[in-house]
């Protein structure tokens, strides 16, 4: 079956490092979305992506960066983590069904910064 | 203002009464309006979505769209411990962009 999933399930890592997470969809599905989630915040979006090489800027994107080297794989880094960035993260892909894209979503990374 | 707004609850409702979830938006070009629920610790699942005004049904979910006042909400039929979650309004804007809001959480009491 058809899914998107996320590595590792869970970080732990150290104020200054640069983290990287996977994302991996097998829809075959153009665009591709990092969002954060937090208490009081619900979810936020970081970066997306329509297609190959493209990329764009969500609306917490400071401090994260992203590339699309193929449909399949939108990976997340941090630059320099901090510890305003622990929260858990998810990725997802969509499809258009109809007149509107659907998202579907991966199981997500909690990503502790200390 | 927050493009999607909801009643971040909690809402407690008994085993097989209705459940009444809203959310409001802010942005009139919106074209599409979803309901995700998120049991603790698990990601989103898509579980109504909707396009026109007026109802939409779907087994014991009913979402309602009201895009001249902006509002748009889920009700649950014959409410179960297992609907007990965090249930997520999701609109669709510009492009393929969503926007969530914070969510509301429902406990179902047996």
């Amino acid at each position: 079956d058809a899914e998107i999933t996320q590595s590792p399930r869970h970080k732990i890592t150290e104020t200054g490092r640069q983290v990287t997470l996977a994302c991996h969809q097998t829809w075959n599905h153009n665009n591709m979305f990092w969002y954060r989630q937090d208490l009081g915040h619900g979810l936020r979006l970081i970066h997306y992506s329509y297609g190959v090489q493209d990329t764009n800027k969500g609306e917490v994107s400071d401090g994260y960066s992203v590339s699309r080297s193929n449909t399949e794989d939108l990976p997340l880094t941090l630059e320099s983590a901090a510890s305003s960035q622990t929260s858990v993260y998810f990725c997802a892909s969509s499809e258009r069904t109809g007149m509107a894209d659907t998202q579907y979503f991966g199981p997500g990374t909690r990503l502790t910064v200390l | 203002q927050k493009e999607v707004e909801q009643n971040s609850g909690p809402l407690s409702v008994p085993e097989g009464a209705i459940a009444s979830l809203n959310c409001t938006y802010s942005d009139r070009g919106s074209q599409s309006f979803f309901w995700y629920r998120q049991y603790s610790g698990k990601s989103p699942e898509l579980i109504m979505s909707i396009y026109s005004n007026g109802d939409k049904e779907d087994g014991r979910f009913t979402a309602q769209l009201n895009k001249a006042s902006q509002y748009v909400s889920l009700l649950i039929r014959d409410s179960q411990p297992s609907d007990s979650a965090t249930y997520l309004c999701a609109v669709n804007l510009a492009g393929n962009q969503f926007y969530f809001g914070t969510g509301t959480s429902l406990t179902v009491i047996p």
